[in-house]
């Protein structure tokens, strides 16, 4: 079966301090790989997309970034939080572009 | 500006009773729809899709209709159940995009007992 791990769960952070969030996927290669955010009471905003390794794109400019260093592994990373970057992150995979989208559990991010 | 719109945060139906939600869109330009249900700190799990040529598809409990000249999208679930409660997303794919799906802002479909 295919799965999709996240982790941490929970993140409380303080304003200033870096992040780091990581996805990976087992069952499946060569997945294209999609980081969301959804902020309290709203939909789910695409940040960043990856069909391989070392090809991402970013949906959103902002002060995060992410990064693909293996074909399962995908990165949320941020080198200085904002109070704006507080949110449920979630990882998803998908066979082909455009295609349904599979969710990790997520990550609630807070930034006090 | 939204281009999937949710327009009912939430919607509270009985059990057994059937639940509507409904989705609109102002693009013409998408070629399938989508779906979801999520429950409270856990990501978005697949229900249903449809592609635009079609105007009705069925799974089990759970039928999705499309009606493309009103650009209208609803979720229809019979007979609803108490698993039933979580927030539903639709989602539409762009033609000219191969990647993106565009979101609605999700309806809270409560079932009471």
């Amino acid at each position: 079966s295919q799965t999709i791990h996240q982790w941490p769960a929970t993140l409380v952070q303080p304003v200033g301090s870096p992040l780091s969030l990581e996805c990976t996927v087992e069952g499946t290669s060569n997945p294209n790989l999609y980081w969301y955010r959804q902020a309290a009471g709203r939909g789910l905003q695409l940040l960043f997309y990856s069909v391989g390794i070392g090809q991402i794109s970013s949906e959103v400019p902002q002060n995060l970034s992410a990064s693909r260093p293996q074909d399962r592994q995908f990165i949320l990373s941020s080198k200085k939080l904002l109070l704006s970057d507080s949110g449920f992150y979630l990882c998803a995979r998908s066979r082909d572009m455009g295609g349904e989208q599979y969710f990790g559990p997520g990550t609630r991010l807070t930034v006090t | 500006d939204q281009q999937v719109k949710q327009n009912s945060p939430s919607l509270s139906v009985q059990e057994g009773r059937i639940s509507i939600l409904n989705c609109d869109y102002t693009n013409s330009m998408f070629d399938y729809f989508l779906w979801y249900k999520k429950y409270p700190a856990e990501g978005p799990t697949f229900l249903i899709s449809i592609s635009s040529i079609k105007d009705k598809n069925e799974d089990g409990r759970f039928t999705v209709f499309l009606n493309k000249s009103a650009k209208h999208l609803s979720l229809h679930i019979v007979p609803s159940q108490p698993g039933d409660s979580a927030v539903y997303f639709c989602a539409a794919r762009p033609v000219d995009s191969n990647y993106q799906l565009i979101w609605g802002a999700g309806t809270k479909l409560i079932i009471k007992p």
